[in-house]
Order: structure tokens, then sequence, then C-alpha cells
């Protein structure tokens, strides 16, 4: 059964500071991921994708890895800011199209 | 930029009561979902179509249908509303379904008393 799973369930971290999401996945065979961002009363909207092949993709202070050999991604936040608060979902495709997500990372930045 | 519109944010019903859930896109993409999401678990797919007046069932289909009359309008439908179909329910629309890139709604959160 293809499974995402992400951690930490929720994090708290000091405006500035930096951190970093994990996402394993059990998805196979594998497309692509892509890391969403919900802020609160919203849907998910799309901040990364990255195929086999990619390793390291930027978008602006978000910064995604990807490791698909131990199927492990990463999304790594720089330098948080207040309006980073949110919750981050990883979203495996496998080559069906068919989509699995996670159940998100809820962040909470603090002045 | 794409928009998807989802005609109720917040809907409180009774036990028994039909629900609809109406979703409108508006830059023309084939394809359009419902998803249920729930604490602690990921997104989980009910129906999606792929074509006007297609439809086809996903992971929770039970207690759902869906009308898809235009390409533009994706509805969701409660028949006999029950407690555990509160929830926050999510519409998305794409291009094509390889692409995945979904545009979200911003969500429909149904409480069922």
């Amino acid at each position: 059964k293809n499974q995402v799973e992400q951690s930490p369930q929720s994090l708290i971290i000091l405006e500035g500071k930096n951190c970093t999401l994990q996402c394993n996945y059990t998805v196979s065979p594998f497309s692509n991921l892509r890391w969403y961002k919900q802020d609160t009363g919203r849907g998910p909207v799309s901040l990364t994708i990255m195929t086999f092949s990619e390793n390291t993709k930027s978008n602006g202070r978000y910064t995604a890895t990807l490791d698909a050999d131990t199927k492990q991604s990463s999304l790594h936040i720089t330098a948080s800011q207040l309006s980073d608060s949110a919750s981050y979902i990883c979203v495996v495709s496998a080559d069906d199209y068919k989509l699995s997500f996670g159940a998100g990372t809820t962040v909470t930045v603090r002045a | 930029d794409v928009k998807v519109t989802q005609s109720s944010r917040y809907l409180v019903k009774r036990t028994g009561e039909k629900v609809f859930l109406e979703c409108v896109q508006d830059m023309d993409h084939e394809n359009m979902f419902w998803y249920r999401q729930d604490p602690g678990l990921g997104l989980r797919l009910i129906y999606f179509s792929y074509d006007v007046k297609m439809k086809e069932k996903g992971d929770i289909p039970e207690g759902y249908s869906v009308s898809r009359e235009k390409k533009e309008r994706f509805s969701l439908i409660l028949e006999s509303a029950s407690t555990n179909q509160t929830s926050m329910y999510l519409c998305a629309s794409s291009l094509s379904p390889g692409a995945n890139v979904l545009t979200f709604g911003a969500g429909s959160r149904l409480t069922v008393l």
C-alpha cells in the first residue's frame, strides 16, 4: 500500500530561525513529489515539485530535497517569517497518476 | 490565476439532511476532484471527474455522489448526512491528470449534528 509519512506532526519555531520538515514514502513506482503549503482556512498551494532525477529545488526561502534511493524528502524553511505559519503537505505521485497525501506538518512561527 | 470557488465555506446540517457542496473553476480544466481532510489524516479522494458527465470513485466514495453537468462545475452530494461526514471538504481541479498540479478551493467545513 502506498503511504506517505510526515514528521514532526507539529513544531513551533521563533521568527528568523530555520526548520526542516521530513517526508518518507513507500509509493511505487515513483513519479514525482510535491510540497504544498496550506494556510489556515485556505486550500493547499503548491510550493515545489521534484522528479526522480532531482536532488534539490528551491522556491525563495523554501528548499526541498529528494533522496529517491531512501525514499525521503525534506522541506527546509530558512529565516522563518510569521507568514510561514501553516500546514505543509507532502504529496507523492505514482506512475498511474494516483496521488498519496501525507497528513501534514503544522508549523507555528512565533515573534 | 486559476480560481476554484467553493460556494459554502461553513455549513451546519442535521443528520439525514441532503447536502450539496458546489465547486466552480474558471480555467477550463478537464479534471476536477473532491477530497475530504480530517485531522491526522492525509487528504482522501472521494470522487473525481475527467470530463463532463463522467465520474470515477475515489478511495472513500461511500455515502457520497457527484454531478458534473458542465465542465466548470463539480458538485458533491451527501444524500443523507451522517455525523461521521463532519469534515473539511476540498475541491480541486487540474489541466491534465498526469500534471498533478492541483489547484484547490478554500474548502467547505461541514458539521453534521
